[in-house]
């Protein structure tokens, strides 16, 4: 099946730092990929997201690239604030048994300090 | 625009009480909806997902049930609830517009004690 890993964290960095969070996929056909982001004690909220090899999402400084030949998405940011402190999730969604179905990583830990 | 509610935000039961989590969704017609449970270590597990009213497909097996009895409800059931059903538990739906990407609620954060 398909699956999605993510770089353990935390990832601890101080504000106005570059930010890199990597993300590969394992999956068949043509996915669509997102990255989501979790505030404490929240849901999930959908950061960006990329449907065909080479689209770029961005959103609030954040960007990520759809690299089918490297099968990566990986999560940047030029400069962090600590309101970015937050948990991130990898995410895709694929057609399986009649239905999309989504597929997270295990989501990793952002810590930005003053 | 659409939304999304779950209820109750937090719950305290003992082992062995039932247990009865709903999610409802307005602004849109026939969602595809998701149950999720994420534990203490962040990672999220799916639960359920329904494509329909009725329809209901289950990830892995457990202690847990979910029905669909209308287009933008969806529940999830525990007959007798166990230690490790504690957790945080989350509704998601997942748009129409051909990206699939998923809209979650609030959140539910359930102690079995």
């Amino acid at each position: 099946g398909d699956s999605v890993t993510q770089m353990e964290g935390p990832v601890t960095l101080s504000e106005e730092a570059c930010l890199t969070i990597n993300c590969t996929y394992t999956a068949t056909g043509y996915p669509s990929l997102f990255w989501y982001v979790q505030y404490p004690g929240e849901g999930l909220q959908l950061l960006l997201k990329a449907t065909k090899a080479d689209d770029k999402g961005s959103n609030k400084g954040f960007e990520a690239t759809y690299r089918k030949e490297t099968t990566s998405f990986h999560l940047e940011k030029g400069s962090v604030q600590v309101s970015d402190s937050a948990v991130y999730f990898c995410a895709l969604s694929n057609w399986a048994g009649g239905s999309y179905i989504p597929t997270f990583g295990r989501g990793t830990s952002l810590i930005v300090h003053p | 625009s659409q939304t999304i509610h779950q209820w109750p935000a937090t719950l305290v039961q003992p082992v062995g009480s039932p247990l009865s989590l709903e999610c409802t969704v307005e602004g849109t017609s026939n969602p595809n909806l998701y149950w999720y449970r994420q534990a203490a270590g962040r990672g999220l597990q799916l639960l359920f997902y329904s494509v329909g009213i009725g329809q209901i497909s289950s990830e892995v097996p457990q202690n847990l049930s979910a029905s669909r009895p209308q287009d933008r409800q969806f529940i999830l059931s525990s007959k007798k609830l166990l230690l490790s059903d504690s957790g945080f538990y989350l509704c998601a739906w997942m748009g129409t517009g051909g990206i699939y990407e998923q809209y979650f609620g609030p959140g539910t954060r359930l102690t079995v004690t």
